[in-house]
């Protein structure tokens, strides 16, 4: 059965840092792109970031470009977001999700549960 | 970026209606659009992609078209379990944007 399933949220206050996690069993991680979404409270899906299987491709919303960095380990089969400069309007529950194709993102085919980052003094 | 315009952002229907979303986007992405399924409290469910194609597991009353900028998402024979929120999503550009979506609640 594939399983995503994302750890690391929590409460942080305006300006701090967070390393959201994401922890994949089921299929074969290393041949697979992966991407992070997020949704505000009562808001739309909002992509975040992509990283194609082997790193070579990646890229990231205007949103959290320089702020954000997304990363893989596919010998842990894990997907990371590194998060700085944390603003208010980054509270949103995280999804990893998975993509079959190769290079640039395409389809989110399996997403975890979500985790929830607030951001707020 | 690319913008996706769905609409109507939310519709009223009853069990066994045809309902149709529409997408709208803001250049020309080809066939390069997915539909998603998000329940209340649940993690998005993928639907359709490149348009048109069924994802395996999704029931046929499920529908997709369109190419360009212009898409729809049909459900013929809505069910209990359709009642939803529905979004679409472009990827001709990498830097993926989804659209606003549409809320699908009982009549």
């Amino acid at each position: 059965e594939v399983q995503l399933v994302e750890s690391g949220g929590g409460l942080v206050k305006p300006g701090g840092s967070l390393r959201l996690s994401c922890a994949v069993s089921g299929f074969t991680f290393s041949s697979y792109s992966m991407n992070w979404v997020r949704q505000a409270p009562g808001k739309a899906l909002e992509w975040v970031s992509s990283i194609s299987s082997t790193d070579d491709y990646i890229y990231y919303a205007d949103s959290v470009r320089g702020r954000f960095t997304i990363s893989r380990d596919n010998a842990k089969n894990a997907l990371y977001l590194q998060m700085n400069s944390l603003r208010a309007d980054d509270t949103a529950v995280y999804y990893c999700a998975r993509d079959p194709g190769n290079w640039d993102p395409q389809r989110l085919d399996c997403w975890g549960q979500g985790t929830l980052v607030t951001v707020s003094s | 970026d690319i913008q996706m315009t769905q609409s109507p952002s939310s519709l009223s229907a009853s069990v066994g209606d045809r309902v149709t979303i529409t997408c709208q986007a803001s250049q020309d992405i080809r066939n390069y659009l997915n539909w998603y399924q998000q329940q209340p409290g649940k993690a998005p469910k993928l639907l359709i992609y490149d348009a048109s194609t069924l994802e395996t597991g999704v029931p046929s009353r499920f529908s997709g078209s369109g190419s360009g900028t212009d898409f729809t998402l049909t459900i013929s024979n809505l069910q209990p379990e359709d009642f939803a929120t529905y979004y679409c999503q472009q990827f001709d550009n990498p830097l993926l944007t989804f659209g606003g979506g549409t809320k699908v609640d009982i009549k």
